[in-house]
């Protein structure tokens, strides 16, 4: 069955610290990556998304994430962290075909220390 | 652009009446609309995969009778939860797909339900 594994729950930083957050899907297929970020009582927003090409991607507010196939990962990174960045972040895949369902992992609240 | 919207943004019912909650895709055409569930401090949950003109189609559990889902236009889905319980309290998400960028779904911002 398809999952998505994000294994660390909480995570802090410190403010200008680097970032990697975690995220491992099963999927049979080639899946479609995202990462969304969601404030104290928002919806989501996306941050980026992969489909194919590139295994390195953008996204906005400085984010990128890879893509490796070998280790069924698509982790988060970002250089150095904002205050502003403190949210809970959710990997999702989406199945391909059909209505391209996603499934979502379940999330890593990142806190910022000043 | 791509921006979708959800009325009301927060909603106190008691327990026994019904409540609709609105997902609207504001710039763009979206055949498709998914209705999550979430618990505090969980993941999203899909309830249901909701298509213009059809039937909507729910994930196992999801009592069709209970959360009902209509998608009567290309920018509207709703969802009625019916007879609402306090178990029924929860952060409702919706989120469109658009008809021509159809691996990409837009979230709105949720509709936080309290049922007394």
């Amino acid at each position: 069955a398809q999952s998505v594994t994000q294994p660390d729950i909480h995570i802090t930083v410190s403010e200008g610290a680097s970032l990697e957050l975690r995220c491992n899907y099963s999927y049979g297929a080639t899946p479609y990556l995202f990462w969304y970020v969601q404030s104290p009582g928002q919806g989501l927003q996306l941050l980026l998304k992969y489909f194919s090409g590139d295994t390195l991607v953008q996204g906005i507010k400085g984010f990128e994430a890879e893509f490796k196939r070998s280790q069924s990962s698509f982790n988060l990174r970002k250089p150095s962290v904002h205050w502003s960045d403190a949210a809970e972040y959710f990997c999702a895949v989406g199945l391909s075909g059909g209505y391209n369902k996603l499934i979502f992992g379940a999330g890593t609240r990142l806190a910022v220390h000043p | 652009g791509a921006v979708v919207s959800q009325h009301p943004s927060w909603v106190i019912c008691k327990s026994g009446t019904s409540v609709k909650i609105e997902c609207r895709s504001l710039d763009f055409q979206a055949t498709t609309m998914f209705w999550y569930r979430q618990f505090p401090k969980q993941s999203l949950m899909l309830m249901a995969t909701s298509n213009e003109g059809s039937k909507a189609t729910y994930e196992q559990g999801v009592e069709k009778d209970k959360f009902l889902i209509n998608h009567a236009s290309l920018t509207l889905s709703t969802l009625t939860v019916t007879s609402a319980h306090p178990e029924d309290s929860s952060f409702y998400i919706c989120s469109a797909r658009d008809t021509y960028l159809q691996e990409t779904q837009y979230f709105g911002p949720g509709t936080r339900l309290l049922v007394l």
